[in-house]
């Protein structure tokens, strides 16, 4: 069966080091792989993209990585802050039967900053 | 910056009451997607729309959902008899479309729904 699997543990780290997320997956063939935050009460923001033929992604203190041999994704947060204490979720965009993308989404991980 | 609303932002409901969820998608998009997250849950994609019809669903969207875009701004998700499973965090997206690229989505701040 399709699986999408991140850590349901709460990650705790201290500010100003760097904080890396793991989304693995199983039984997908994605053709892109999104990254998005999730405050408490609000909807999913988006924070990178990457597809199947990059291997890295940057956009300022955010990394994303995508091995699609191991079928793994690591989302990076360099000098954290207890700002970016919230959920990051993975979303998988697999091709759907109607010819367009269909996104999955793992269940997330909890980040914790500690000043 | 633009941005994705909802309304409203929280509805109760009584089980086999029909409800509507609105939104306005950011203006200049042209694909636009519901989602729900019960609680404590995964969010999960129900129905995507590009160009006046439905683009995929997925096999929660049954025939007690419907969408429409009844002109050009806002988006609504129907639910026609609602049941008690139906309570959940409900959000709209929207995104550009470029040639059947995934595009970032972008979300509205969710309809939360109770259903009593």
């Amino acid at each position: 069966s399709q699986k999408i699997e991140q850590n349901s543990e709460a990650l705790n780290i201290q500010e100003g080091k760097t904080a890396t997320l793991t989304c693995n997956y199983t039984n997908y063939s994605p053709a892109y792989l999104q990254w998005y935050r999730q405050d408490p009460g609000r909807g999913p923001v988006f924070l990178l993209l990457i597809r199947e033929n990059e291997k890295e992604k940057r956009k300022e203190r955010l990394k994303v990585t995508f091995d699609t041999t191991l079928k793994q994704s690591l989302f990076h947060i360099t000098a954290s802050q207890p700002a970016d204490s919230a959920t990051y979720l993975c979303a998988l965009d697999h091709h759907a039967s109607g010819g367009s993308y269909i996104p999955t989404f793992g269940r997330g991980t909890s980040l914790i900053v500690h000043p | 910056e633009p941005e994705v609303t909802q309304t409203p932002s929280h509805q109760v409901t009584q089980m086999g009451q029909e409800v509507i969820l609105r939104c306005v998608p950011i203006s200049n998009h042209l694909y636009f997607y519901w989602y729900r997250q019960i609680l404590g849950q995964k969010v999960e994609f129900l129905v995507s729309f590009y160009n006046n019809e439905i683009s995929e669903k997925s096999e929660i969207f049954d025939d007690q959902f419907s969408v429409e875009r009844p002109d050009g701004s806002n988006f609504t998700l129907k639910i026609r008899s609602t049941k008690l499973e139906d309570s959940a965090m409900y959000f709209c997206a929207s995104s550009e479309f470029t040639g059947g690229i995934s595009y970032e989505q972008y979300f509205g701040p969710g309809t939360r729904l109770t259903v009593t």
